[in-house]
């Protein structure tokens, strides 16, 4: 079965960090981009960053760029996002997906996210 | 303010057909697949159309898309009350090299 599972959520302080680790299972991690995407409390759905399957592309919003680094390592079948700077509209449900072959395909899995709150 | 425009609810009655409009642009929908996701209350989104017009595995032939220029649509026929979720189209944006959603559209079955 394909799988992603978060973890790293939690709650943190405007200007501290943050890192998120999604463990997947259930297919080839390395053949595939990911993505981080997240969702605002009662908000739509925001494209965070995505990475291709050697890390040799990588692409982020404007609105986490310079703030946020996404990484993968594909011997533990794991993404990360370390987040940085952290501000109050930072805080929503984090989710890894699973891309396709390249960052402008869609994304077909989706992990359940973790939570982050930023909040004083 | 997202870069793809879709209206903020439809419904419809059970066993009837509802369809929800994506309005983008040159950059994004002119040129690229779109691709639609359906979110259940308290769940995740879940892939339900690609490449403007594929499903899934397992996505019924009760959900289908189209495209046509800069403006995409998602259809669903034979409503049920199981349905109601709300439905985001996205697409990637060469100009601002990113990955772009619809604000969602709430799908009501009375």
């Amino acid at each position: 079965e394909v799988q992603l599972v978060e973890s790293g959520g939690g709650s943190e302080q405007p200007g501290r960090s943050l890192r998120l680790s999604c463990k997947a299972s259930g297919f080839n991690f390395d053949e595939y981009v990911m993505h981080w995407v997240r969702q605002a409390p009662g908000k739509g759905l925001e494209w965070v960053s995505g990475i291709s399957w050697n890390s040799g592309t990588i692409g982020y919003a404007d609105s986490v760029k310079g703030r946020f680094t996404i990484s993968r390592d594909n011997a533990k079948n794991s993404l990360y996002l370390q987040m940085t700077s952290l501000r109050p509209e930072d805080m929503a449900l984090y989710y890894c997906v699973k891309g396709n072959y390249v960052l402008i395909d869609g994304f077909d899995i989706w992990g359940r996210g973790t939570l982050v709150t930023v909040s004083s | 303010q997202s870069v793809l425009t879709q209206p903020p609810s439809v419904s419809a009655a059970p066993g009837q057909k509802v369809t929800i409009s994506c309005s983008g642009s040159t950059s994004n929908i002119g040129t690229n697949y779109v691709s639609w996701y359906q979110q259940l209350p308290g769940t995740a989104p879940k892939l339900l159309i690609y490449d403007n017009n594929k499903r899934p595995s397992g996505i019924p032939d009760r959900f289908s898309g189209s495209k046509s220029g800069t403006s995409a649509t998602l259809g669903i026929t034979g409503l049920q009350t199981g349905d109601e979720a709300d439905f985001y189209c996205g697409t990637w944006d060469f100009s601002l090299n990113a990955w772009v959603f619809g604000g969602g559209t709430k799908l009501t079955v009375l």
